[in-house]
């Protein structure tokens, strides 16, 4: 079975610009996350979906981020326009329905605004 | 506010050399406290899940442990391949799903 895929693995992009990060969630999974490591900061939550609807988003940080989830299967994550303390690694990571069961992570995408 | 710290932040031991990883949470109400192993360049992969104070989980030389204010990761006999960031996360029974993490354990076992 397939895990968490991300993509793109890497990303630099120039202050200003947009990214667009990628999360396909594992088959069948209801909940997907998104999370965000900053340089020297423990790993912070974004947002959850649940199927396609945004169940908390208390996590982004601004109006520039903007996460989407198509008919309830991939997620994509948009920064727009991009600004150096964006800079991170981003997560995401899916779990079966059912509020406490663990969830699965991403190998996360590393993006990096100059 | 609802709070995860990890301790040590970084340990080396010699191979074999048993010891604790520390977690210490202060949450509003527990609903589920999970352990994460880390590898460079990868995301956390799943170790453990424990719900209630007392409880006990074990696989190969991990073990984890949980009281009502921390959990202990056990490593025994460790060897160079456990070497590692170990994260704790702790979900709250109030509002939603999330994963509020701790800073992570760093850890080298030396051949």
């Amino acid at each position: 079975e397939a895990g968490v895929t991300q993509f793109p693995s890497h990303s630099v992009i120039e202050k200003g610009q947009t990214v667009t990060l990628r999360c396909d969630p594992i088959s069948g999974h209801d909940n997907l996350y998104w999370y965000r490591r900053v340089m020297g900061k423990e790993i912070k939550f974004l947002l959850h979906f649940v199927k396609e609807s945004k169940q908390d988003e208390s996590g982004m940080p601004n109006n520039r981020f903007l996460a989407e989830r198509t008919g309830g299967t991939y997620s994509t994550l948009k920064v727009q326009p991009a600004e150096l303390e964006d800079s991170g690694v981003y997560f995401c990571a899916s779990s079966p329905q059912g509020a406490n069961t663990e969830a699965f992570f991403g190998q996360g995408t590393r993006l990096t605004v100059v | 506010e609802d709070q995860v710290t990890q301790s040590p932040e970084a340990l080396r031991l010699q191979e074999g050399e048993s010891s604790s990883l520390n977690c210490s949470y202060t949450v509003s109400g527990l609903r589920g406290l999970f352990w994460y192993r880390q590898d460079p360049g990868k995301g956390p992969e799943f170790l453990f899940t424990l719900y209630s104070a007392g409880e006990e989980k074990e696989k190969e030389r991990l073990k984890a442990t949980l009281t009502k204010k921390e959990s202990f990761l056990h490593i025994t006999a460790p060897k160079p391949e456990d070497s590692a960031t170990y994260l704790c996360a702790v979900q709250a029974t109030s509002g939603t799903y999330k994963y509020i993490f701790g800073t992570g354990t760093r850890l080298k076992v030396l051949a």
